[in-house]
């Protein structure tokens, strides 16, 4: 039984270029989410998705990020135009909704460490 | 308002002691669940312990036990006999409404754990 995996497990970038994140969750979860977490401080939640469909934005996330499950399995993480302020781990999770033991518990990802130079 | 305050930046522990850490909430639903995850230095978050808004029972996993005061908002996190390894951050989450809304978590405590 895998986890979730995510690739790449780190990114250097310069600025302005655009980049995409890969999570595989646990294949028999039907819920995916993504975080953003900055060193020091607690994730933050950006997006999530039922199968194939995008369920709630944060408010967080700017037009630069977009975010797609197209199959309901894999999902990707687009980040245009980086910015240094994009520098974070971003982590992806995954659940069973509805589960068998009525818990929500979400499994995360290793997650991908980003820098923006 | 926050909605979860872990109070503690940092706390030492003496190997086999056991340690309380806290958590407090805030939220208007009725139905919300409470979490608690635990990140090593290697960074993965590993999930610890669930506990519901309408369980009347404090929840328990191993040497994890969660002291859930509802009135109080509360949802603290007790280790039991702590070990090295239990040397992580650890952070304490909140899922509003229904199951499988997004997490909230707080800021985190790290626990350093001496031998």
């Amino acid at each position: 039984d895998t986890g979730v995996s995510q690739d790449p497990r780190h990114k250097i970038t310069k600025r302005g270029q655009n980049v995409t994140f890969r999570c595989d969750p646990i294949s028999e979860h039907n819920r995916l989410y993504w975080y953003r977490q900055t060193l020091g401080q607690g994730p933050e939640f950006l997006t999530y998705f039922q199968n194939e469909a995008q369920l709630e934005k944060s408010r967080l996330l700017s037009d630069r990020f977009s975010a797609e499950r197209p199959k309901g399995s894999f999902s990707t993480l687009e980040i245009q135009r980086t910015e240094q302020g994009d520098s974070a781990m971003y982590l992806c999770a995954s659940s069973d909704i509805p589960g068998g033991t009525g818990k929500d518990e979400q499994y995360f990802g290793p997650g991908t460490r980003l820098t923006v130079t | 308002a926050q909605k979860i305050t872990q109070t503690q930046p940092g706390m030492f522990v003496q190997e086999k002691e056991a340690v309380t850490l806290d958590c407090t909430y805030d939220t208007s639903d009725q139905s919300y669940g409470l979490f608690w995850y635990k990140q090593p230095s290697s960074g993965e978050m590993i999930f610890l312990i669930y506990q519901g808004s309408y369980d009347e029972q404090n929840a328990t996993e191993g040497r994890y036990s969660l002291n859930f005061q509802k009135a109080r908002k509360s949802a603290n996190l007790v280790i039991s006999a702590s070990q090295l390894g239990d040397s992580a951050m650890y952070f304490c989450a909140m899922r509003e409404g229904r199951v499988g809304n997004k997490l909230t978590f707080g800021g985190g405590t790290r626990v350093l754990v001496k031998p």
